[in-house]
């Protein structure tokens, strides 16, 4: 079945960049999403990435797809402790249902 | 505008004890969703509804019932809670397939 992977925990020191990785197994893909999870509350969508564009930037968020090792990443500039949430990765199937990975912790050293 | 909202946001249960969570949307979306969030698990899809008067299941919907009766409102019920339902429950909504609106989640707890 369609999987979404991504590591779960990513620690990156303030004022430094962080890279979030994502790996997903359906080819069919046309939206790829990044949510953000802060403390106590629901999913927010960060950005989303449209499958036949490789690179998408807002602000200090810069989104790249690479479709042909099925690859997503999540760059944050200038990390803040702001920043400091869980990040979702998420694939829409064939099916046109959303696929959630288990999320990636960042924390922000000091 | 609201958005999505939950209710309760907390709840301690008793093993056998039947509740319903409320999840309510003022954005007229069509897609509705229940997740619960686990601890090194990420979200599961329990029941979702892609309109009113239907429902369909997820991932882990064993244990749970889900109502759409109106469009706004989406019910899920635990008829017989376990304390393997001890879990944070969020609720979504959509136009169609794509982004998702969440709400704040429900904390429950089954002893």
């Amino acid at each position: 079945g369609e999987d979404v992977e991504q590591s779960l925990f990513l620690s990156v020191r303030e004022g430094d960049s962080s890279v979030i990785n994502c790996t997903y197994t359906d080819s069919s893909s046309t939206y790829l999403y990044w949510y953000k999870q802060e403390p106590g509350a629901g999913l927010q969508l960060l950005t989303y990435i449209f499958s036949n564009m490789d690179m998408k930037q807002d602000q200090r968020l810069t989104v790249l797809l690479n479709k042909k090792d099925k690859h997503l990443s999540l760059r944050i500039a200038d990390t803040q402790t702001g920043d400091s949430a869980i990040y979702f990765c998420a694939d829409t199937n064939r099916d046109d249902k959303i696929i959630f990975g288990k999320g990636t912790r960042l924390h922000i050293l000091p | 505008n609201a958005g999505v909202t939950q209710t309760p946001k907390f709840r301690v249960l008793k093993t056998g004890q039947s509740m319903t969570l409320l999840c309510a949307q003022d954005m007229n979306h069509e897609y509705m969703y229940w997740y619960r969030q686990d601890p090194g698990m990420g979200l599961r899809l329990i029941h979702y509804s892609v309109g009113e008067g239907t429902t369909a299941k997820g991932e882990v919907p064993d244990g749970y019932n889900v109502s759409r009766l109106k469009k706004q409102n989406f019910l899920l019920g635990l008829e017989s809670a376990a304390p393997s339902q001890t879990s944070v429950y969020f609720c979504a909504s959509s136009w169609s397939s794509g982004e998702q609106y969440f709400g704040p989640g429900t904390r429950l707890t089954v002893t």
